[in-house]
């Protein structure tokens, strides 16, 4: 099993500043890597895919990177509605598995 | 417009066979490459994949969780069933179906509103 780790565990930062959370795989995933935002009592969306590439209807703040073990989601400048929980997630292999998550919280 | 809705029991005992149905709309699982899993999320915690089914019947589980679960689908029904067996309180979790398809294989586009499944006696 591919385990996820993400970094930091909670983000505290203030709209308009840049958030950066990292992803890290214990095994190469390649850039089979996906990022999601949920909100308390919603289902997560889907931001990023593999690795890079936004999903449908998501702004061009954020973004993606990396490939291998080591990867990066980036919001430029944050918006109030940013303020959630981000998972990444890995589809290697058909075990698809999820990181602990980062809350990224208001300062 | 692509919709998935879980249904099934709020409330299960320690020992009980739990069984989802996941309903879903604006796609047929009989497209080639389309695809459904079962996501479970603990209060608080993280996301945790149990199992998949693909267009051609081919079904993927958990390793962890394998010996108790068992996904089916009814094409005709546009429905997923999951069953997992020998439910504890630390199944206690909301449960997601989810769909994977094209560009998106194996990341998850749509997601129904999950159903939250209490262990209790």
């Amino acid at each position: 099993e591919i385990v996820l780790t993400q970094s930091p565990a909670t983000l505290s930062l203030s709209p308009g500043e840049r958030a950066t959370l990292s992803c890290r795989a214990s095994q190469s995933v390649s850039s089979y890597l996906a990022w999601y935002q949920q909100k308390p009592g919603q289902a997560p969306r889907l931001l990023i895919y593999d690795a890079s590439n936004r999903a449908t209807g998501i702004p061009a703040r954020f973004s993606g990177s990396g490939s291998g073990t080591d990867f990066t989601l980036t919001i430029s400048s944050l918006e109030p509605e940013d303020f959630a929980v981000y998972y990444c997630q890995q589809r290697r292999n058909w075990m698809y598995t999820f990181g602990q998550g980062t809350k990224l919280e208001i300062k | 417009q692509v919709t998935l809705k879980e249904s099934g029991p709020a409330l299960v005992k320690p020992t009980q066979t739990l069984t989802l149905t996941c309903t879903f709309s604006g796609f047929s699982l009989s497209t080639s490459a389309m695809r459904v899993s079962w996501i479970r999320q603990p209060p608080g915690k993280a996301l945790e994949w149990l199992a998949r089914i693909d267009w051609d019947d081919d079904k993927f589980y958990s390793t962890s969780l394998k010996t108790r679960l068992t996904i089916s689908k009814d094409t005709s029904k546009n429905q997923v069933v999951l069953t997992m067996t020998n439910m504890d309180p630390v199944d206690t979790a909301t449960y997601y179906c989810a769909r994977s398809y094209g560009d998106y294989g194996g990341y998850f586009d749509y997601w129904g509103q999950g159903t939250l499944v209490t262990v209790s006696s």
